[in-house]
């Protein structure tokens, strides 16, 4: 069975800094999707980047940009210039191709960015 | 991109009532919907998948009678809480793939439920 797993409870960066989010998942699928979603104050769930496992790239979406370890099983988020609404819970997803299409979640980062 | 909504965005009723949430998917047609509920500063835990068509497929532990899900039509499902119960209190997310292998899931803004 396919796990995500979020260490990081809680994180706090100032205004203008960078912070990256952590993501270990365990899969033993070879063809599968990661995603950073976020949920800030209003608990509207945003995508804000995904990563397919065959692409050796990481993804990149503006300020956002994701480091995929394969075989590590690693998908940490780094977020540039933070900015304050950037505020927000952020959940690592794991999707693969195989199977009932469901979203394996991880329990979520709080990320709090300061004035 | 692909917008889902939902209705409505919060309710409150009465201990004993049936509350009905709708989501719909604006922009595209969905065989498939996922309903979800979150408790305060926890992840989404998914209830159900809605199948266009057929019966909706619940998760381990969820009772099937007390939340009924019917998925009408290619943009419609709707989440009706039977008998709602304070304990049913909740945030009640929906949510709908696209994307060219529909991997992506676009949610709707959410209902909060308040059970009094």
């Amino acid at each position: 069975a396919q796990t995500v797993t979020q260490s990081q409870p809680e994180m706090s960066v100032q205004e203008a800094e960078t912070v990256t989010l952590s993501c270990t998942y365990d899969t033993s699928e070879s063809n599968y999707y990661l995603f950073w979603y976020k949920q800030p104050p209003s608990r509207q769930m945003i995508l804000v980047i995904r990563q397919e496992a065959y692409k050796q790239q990481n993804a990149t979406e503006n300020r956002f940009s994701v480091n995929f370890q394969k075989a590590a099983k690693s998908f940490s988020l780094k977020i540039s210039d933070s900015q304050l609404g950037d505020t927000a819970m952020y959940f690592c997803a794991f999707w693969t191709t195989w199977g009932t299409y469901k979203y394996i979640f991880g329990t979520g980062t709080r990320l709090k960015v300061l004035a | 991109g692909a917008v889902v909504s939902q209705h409505p965005s919060r309710v409150i009723c009465k201990s004993g009532t049936s509350v009905k949430i709708e989501c719909r998917s604006l922009d595209f047609q969905a065989t498939t919907m996922f309903w979800y509920r979150q408790f305060p500063k926890q992840s989404l835990m998914l209830m159900a998948t809605s199948n266009e068509g057929s019966k909706a497929t619940y998760e381990q532990g969820v009772e099937k009678d007390k939340f009924l899900i019917n998925h009408a039509s290619l943009t419609l499902s709707t989440l009706t809480v039977t008998s709602a119960h304070p304990e049913d209190s909740s945030f009640y997310i929906c949510s709908a793939p696209g994307g060219l292998g529909q991997e992506t899931q676009y949610f709707g803004p959410g209902t909060r439920l308040l059970v009094l």
